[in-house]
């Protein structure tokens, strides 16, 4: 079956680092999202990629989809406290309404 | 605030127990998800529902069993559960009949607990 694995898995950075998450594929997607789950929340939806290099951002998040749709990742620059959370990426393969939900990174951010 | 209404937010029940969870939404979305999500790990899919009908199970064991009444609603019929099926339950909901393309809003969960 599909695997979506997603590093690192946890990331503790300072307040004002950039952040990088990395989202790899064993197999060709047809799109990717991009999710915020906070501590005791639910996934909020936050993007979806669609094309081969496609490149979106929003404000300090910059989501990046890989030529061969294999890989995505998200960065944010000048990380803030507002930013802790559990990131993940969920890829959708061919016309199936299934998407495979990445490992998750979850994201520290000490003031 | 969530557009997708979960009930109820807690549920604690004995192996013997029969209860339900249930989700609606009134966005006019046509596809419906139930999603498993242990601690620190990623939603698990278990269904969905598209125009009303089941399109996907993920091998779900039949003490699951979901139910689609309409277009806004998704229950999720529990019976003879394992101490291992406790975790939060996320019901989700997209536009049109499939997710492609389309975002997924989810519900804030039950947190079920299999005593």
């Amino acid at each position: 079956g599909q695997q979506v694995m997603q590093i690192p898995q946890y990331q503790h950075v300072q307040e004002g680092e950039d952040f990088t998450t990395y989202c790899n594929s064993s197999t060709t997607l047809s799109n990717i999202q991009w999710y915020k789950q906070r501590p005791g929340g639910h996934p909020v939806f936050l993007i979806q990629l669609v094309k081969s290099g496609e490149v979106k951002k929003q404000k300090r998040l910059t989501f990046q989809f890989g030529e061969a749709k294999k890989n995505s990742s998200l960065h944010i620059t000048a990380t803030q406290t507002t930013d802790v959370g559990t990131y993940f990426c969920a890829g959708l393969r061919g016309n199936f309404n299934k998407f495979y939900f990445g490992s998750g990174t979850k994201l520290n951010v000490k003031p | 605030d969530t557009e997708v209404t979960q009930t109820p937010k807690h549920l604690v029940m004995g192996m013997t127990n029969k209860k339900s969870l249930k989700c609606e939404q009134h966005m006019g979305h046509r596809a419906m998800y139930w999603y498993k999500q242990k601690a620190k790990k990623p939603p698990e899919l278990m269904f969905v529902y598209s125009y009303e009908k089941l399109s996907i199970n993920e091998s779900v064991p039949s003490r699951f069993s979901p139910e689609c009444p309409n277009s806004s609603l998704l229950n999720l019929h529990l019976h003879a559960l394992q101490p291992e099926d406790s975790a939060l339950y996320l019901c989700a909901s997209s536009q049109e009949g499939g997710a492609r393309n389309q975002p997924q809003h989810f519900g804030d969960g039950t947190r079920l607990s299999i005593l």
